[in-house]
Parts: structure tokens; C-alpha cells; sequence
């Protein structure tokens, strides 16, 4: 079993429309957890951050974390087409190693 | 603003031959990752430091790769000999701390011909 699963896509979603992204980890112990966004050919990109239970909301974006189901997952609403790009899933398990997942390749269609 | 830096950018080199990266971390930051990511995958963790020390490098392949941060700041990651099969993104992420959030260098774009 992978550290860090997502699936992998393509993920399409009309614009204006809600995309959402999960995630589920394997190691009960994680404690912090993050999104990246990564344009084509550029380094991965912070975009939110969530420690405890529950929905974190930023702008267009919110995080949930369940932490019993080890599931992680992010809500883009009024999605845009510069929204366009592959999301990846981090989560800091044993020993703070910041593991990645696979990354979802998310398509916003005009 | 506080950058993580990179260098260099691109490397062309060809197999067999020593190649090296270089990562400056932002300011402060005791945590210093290196990941490699391959085109259509995930970042892949190579080796993490907290300070001058390794806290993980269980995926770093040790015959041929080696990784130091010698006084706790800067790293440099170094392949010899490089194989056609290390071609790839080679990025460095930094934090405060292990567990906090990690910001990440522009990458190091490496071709093995």
C-alpha cells in the first residue's frame, strides 16, 4: 500500500463549476497535511495546509481532513481555467518525512 | 520575498559523468529535502535533513548518489556516475521545521544523453 494515494485522473470540470480532490494516507500517526499545485514544467506550489479535523477554507479553496477515515481532500469552487494544473497531496508522517502522493491532473473546461 | 534556491536550472550530461545540484534554503529554515520527480509522477522523497543531520534517506540509491548540508544551510546533491535512467526534476523544499510547511526551489531540470 502506497504512503499517499491519489487518483491519478484526468480530473475535467466545466468552469464556474466545484472541483474536488482526494486524498487518503496510510500512516495514522500523520499529523500535518498539504496541497500543492504544479503547473507543467514548474516546482510544486503551497496552496493550503490543514493539522486538525475538520474544513479550512481559503478563498476558493478548502481543505477537509478526517482523520479517523485518513482522508484528505480539497473543494475548488467557482473553478477557473487557470486552475488548470496537476494537485498534489503531502502528508508528514513517522519522523516528519513529508511524503507525496501521485499527483491528479485537473482540467478546466470553458 | 524568502525563496528557496536552485542551481543550476537545466544540466545536460552525458552517462557516466559526475553531476551535482545545489539548494539554499530559505533563511531559518532547519528542515532540507531533496525529491526527484519523474514526468507523470509524484515528487519521490531522496533525503530529508534537520539541520546538519539525516533524518531520512532510505530512497537515495547510495552506490551512486550522495547528499550533505555541512554546516546546516546550504546542500549539495551529487549523482557519480549518472545513468540514462536519472533523468528527471530534481527539486529542494524547505521548512521551519519538520511537520510545517515546505516551500520549494524552481528545480533542476537534469538530462542524461
Amino acid at each position: 500500500q502506497k504512503e499517499v494515494e491519489q487518483n491519478s485522473g484526468p480530473l475535467s470540470v466545466p468552469e464556474g463549476a466545484i472541483a474536488s480532490l482526494n486524498c487518503t494516507y496510510s500512516d495514522r500517526v500523520s499529523q500535518s497535511f498539504f496541497w500543492y499545485r504544479q503547473y507543467s514544467g514548474k516546482s510544486p506550489e503551497l496552496i493550503m495546509s490543514i493539522y486538525s479535523n475538520g474544513d479550512k477554507e481559503d478563498g476558493r479553496f478548502t481543505a477537509q481532513l478526517n482523520k479517523a477515515s485518513q482522508y484528505v481532500s480539497l473543494l475548488i469552487r467557482d473553478s477557473q481555467p487557470s486552475d488548470s494544473a496537476t494537485y498534489l497531496c503531502a502528508v508528514n508522517g513517522a519522523a516528519q518525512k513529508l511524503v507525496f502522493g501521485q499527483g491528479t491532473r485537473l482540467t478546466i473546461n470553458p | 520575498e524568502a525563496e528557496v534556491a536552485q542551481s543550476p536550472r537545466y544540466k545536460i550530461t552525458e552517462k557516466s559523468q559526475a553531476v551535482a545540484f545545489w539548494c539554499d534554503p530559505i533563511s531559518g529554515h532547519a528542515t532540507l529535502y531533496w525529491y526527484r520527480q519523474i514526468l507523470g509522477q509524484g515528487p519521490e522523497l531522496l533525503v530529508q535533513f534537520q539541520d546538519e543531520s539525516v533524518v531520512d534517506d532510505s530512497q537515495l540509491p547510495k552506490d551512486r548518489f550522495s547528499a550533505e548540508r555541512l554546516k546546516g544551510v546550504d546542500s549539495t546533491l551529487k549523482i557519480q556516475p549518472a545513468e540514462l535512467g536519472d533523468s528527471a526534476m530534481y527539486l529542494c523544499a524547505s521548512s521551519f521545521n519538520g511537520g510545517t510547511e515546505a516551500f520549494f526551489g524552481q528545480g533542476t531540470r537534469l538530462t542524461v544523453v
